[in-house]
């Protein structure tokens, strides 16, 4: 029962790059969400997937697009990337909005 | 600033201690939650309070949730090296959830 995973681990982008990070849960849950994860910050909400055909911002959604491409697929991905865009993303779900949250094990990005 | 403040941001304790990490806010959440994350991995769940008041436990975990629900706080007893890692609380202001920045607790053996 893998959870939540998220794809890849690690990636090193040049500025102005673009990528997109993958996420799948088996779980059947009807939310998604993508987070930073930052020094002394704390888990910031990037955008989240209420439901299958629902997204919506979260705190942090500069410089980002995120696509629910069905109940198990959220991907998020940045079109032109920026070193304050080098973090810990983290892609999580839960069966309600808001609670309950089941995290992926991360993505590391950095951007040279 | 955060929503929610953490503290202490680190407490290293040995084997055997008692301690207690607060999570503090000036917001009402409808729910509360505590994660555990260790290193290179993603946060785990481990409480969910919703009652004003609430008080749950997890083995050698307890967990409160304020009286207004503005608070939380987690105790761990006789704390082992297993218990090594970063806590993180999280509330729920009616779906839109926050995240503290954390509390990383290393326990010596």
């Amino acid at each position: 029962n893998a959870g939540v995973t998220q794809t890849p681990k690690f990636q090193v982008l040049k500025t102005g790059q673009s990528m997109t990070l993958q996420c799948a849960q088996d779980m059947n849950h009807n939310s998604m969400y993508w987070y930073r994860q930052d020094p002394g910050m704390g888990l910031r909400l990037i955008y989240y997937s209420a439901s299958e055909g629902t997204t919506d911002k979260g705190e942090v959604p500069n410089g980002y697009n995120v696509s629910r491409l069905n109940k198990r697929e959220f991907s998020l991905r940045l079109e032109s990337a920026a070193p304050s865009q080098t973090s810990v993303y983290f892609c999580a779900s839960s069966e309600i909005l808001g609670r309950g949250y089941t995290f992926g094990s991360g993505t590391r990005l950095t951007v040279v | 600033t955060q929503l929610l403040e953490q503290s202490p941001q680190f407490l290293s304790i040995q084997e055997g201690e008692n301690l207690t990490v607060y999570c503090n806010s000036s917001s009402v959440f409808s729910s509360l939650q505590w994660y555990r994350q260790e290193p290179g991995e993603g946060p785990v769940l481990l409480v969910t309070v919703v009652t004003g008041g609430e008080v749950k436990k997890l083995k050698r975990l307890t967990f409160q949730f304020g009286d207004a629900r503005k608070d939380s706080s987690l105790h761990i007893t006789a704390a082992q090296p297993g218990d090594t890692g970063l806590y993180l609380c999280a509330g729920d202001r009616y779906n839109d959830m926050r995240f503290g920045a954390g509390t990383r607790l290393t326990v010596k053996p």
